[in-house]
């Protein structure tokens, strides 16, 4: 299977910040990649797929990049909604993985 | 509006087996890609299944051979059949299409 280690695991920021979360693969998986946010007790919540383009709906600060096995997901300006656990998630094959995700703390 | 509502789920022995259910509106389940995912307790998100639209079905190797997944046209509706249950199945399981997800149910497998 395919191993995603996302770093950092934890992120001390303030609003405003340019933040930056990467996410390797264990080999290519193309720009088979999602992102998603999740806050406690509810579902994640889908914010860019296919490596880099950004979902309907999802604010523009959000961005994604990357292809093959490194892949980074970048929020220009910290807002206080966005303080949330971020996963990475290949489905390049059919046993999709995810990333140990990366919880975005308020400095 | 898509809504995708999961039921199934409560506390069950070691061994014990339990049927998920996935009930969609807005969106027909049986013509597209459909996954589980879980989370355990404090923990990060597992894959746990897929069924393609065609329905072809993979799963995680914590699962192979104890679960199955599956799905019925005329309920639109997903299913995810968990035998043999482990303590280490506890967790809140989701159906996802990756943009749409249920609010998740909680299995608990304890004695």
């Amino acid at each position: 299977d395919i191993q995603m280690t996302q770093s950092p695991s934890t992120l001390s920021a303030s609003i405003g910040d340019r933040v930056t979360i990467t996410c390797r693969a264990s080999q290519s998986i193309s720009s088979w990649l999602a992102w998603y946010q999740q806050k406690p007790g509810k579902a994640p919540k889908l914010l860019i797929s296919k490596a880099s383009s950004l979902e309907s709906g999802v604010p523009s600060r959000f961005s994604g990049s990357g292809a093959g096995t490194e892949f980074t997901l970048t929020i220009s300006s910290l807002q206080p909604d966005d303080f949330a656990t971020y996963y990475c998630q290949q489905y390049n094959t059919n046993s999709e993985t995810f990333g140990q995700g990366t919880k975005v703390e308020i400095k | 509006e898509v809504q995708l509502v999961e039921s199934g789920g409560g506390l069950i022995q070691p061994g014990g087996s339990l049927r998920l259910s996935c009930a969609a509106s807005g969106f027909t389940v049986y013509n597209n890609y459909m996954t589980w995912v879980r989370q355990a307790p404090g923990k990060g998100l597992e894959w746990v299944s897929v069924i393609y639209s065609g329905g072809n079905t993979f799963y995680a190797d914590s699962v192979k051979g104890r679960f199955i997944i599956s799905r019925d046209y005329s309920k639109n509706t997903l299913y995810l059949q968990m035998n043999s249950l482990r303590v280490e199945d506890t967790a809140v399981y989701y159906c996802t299409n990756r943009v749409y997800w249920g609010q998740g149910t909680l299995v608990t497998v304890s004695s």
